[in-house]
């Protein structure tokens, strides 16, 4: 069975420090990844994905996440947080293998970023 | 600023009454969802439509009911809702149902239903 695990409930960070939203995950076959980001009150909005190829990916605001397949992890990253980076991110993957059009997303995290 | 337009913001509605949420894009997609999100909580899968048929349906009470009139269009029509179908119901779009742009998924702002 697919699963996507978010061990924090929320991440408190100091603004201009380097943040880190974890992610680890558990796919039959080669996954792909995602990150989402909500804002309040707000639908969804795409920040990255790893498909294939360099396990560093960029995305959107600064965002970067690093693919580590031995670990099954996913982990979000910004070299210098922001205020307005506080949100709910969310984790999300699927089998490659897997026919089902189904994201499998993780539990949520919570970002604060205090001035 | 969202491409998938979904309408109304929020509903209220008694546990006998009959609505429709509605969701609209025109980017082309072919891949249409409903998602719903209870606060604080990861969205959970509704529906998936892909070119206009349903392709997958999460076991939803028939008390929800999706309907594609069109590529574009997207709704679900609410009847007999109870208080714990009160949530913020998500419609997302993607470039299709199959294939590696399947997990981006593009989300409308949400209609916040309250069933009383």
């Amino acid at each position: 069975a697919q699963s996507v695990a978010q061990p924090e409930d929320q991440v408190n960070v100091a603004e201009g420090n380097p943040l880190t939203v974890k992610c680890t995950y558990s796919v039959s076959g080669n996954p792909y990844l995602f990150w989402y980001v909500q804002y309040p009150n707000r639908g969804l909005q795409f920040l990255l994905k790893y498909i294939t190829g360099d396990n560093l990916v960029k995305g959107s605001y600064g965002f970067e996440a690093e693919f580590n397949k031995s670990q099954t992890s996913f982990h979000l990253k910004k070299p210098s947080a922001l205020v307005s980076d506080s949100a709910l991110y969310f984790c999300a993957v699927r089998s490659r293998g897997d026919s089902s059009y189904k994201l499998i997303f993780g539990s949520g995290t919570r970002l604060l970023v205090r001035p | 600023d969202t491409e998938v337009t979904q309408t109304p913001k929020h509903l209220v509605m008694g546990m006998t009454n009959k609505k429709s949420l509605k969701c609209e894009q025109h980017m082309g997609h072919r891949a249409m969802y409903w998602y719903k999100q209870k606060a604080k909580k990861p969205p959970e899968l509704m529906f998936v439509y892909s070119y206009e048929k349903l392709s997958i349906n999460e076991s939803v009470p028939s008390r929800f009911s999706p309907e594609c009139p069109n590529s574009s269009l997207l709704n679900l029509h609410l009847h007999a809702l109870q208080p714990e179908d009160s949530a913020l119901y998500l419609c997302a779009s993607s470039q299709d149902s199959a294939g590696v742009k399947t997990g981006e998924l593009f989300f409308g702002e949400g209609s916040r239903l309250t069933v009383l």
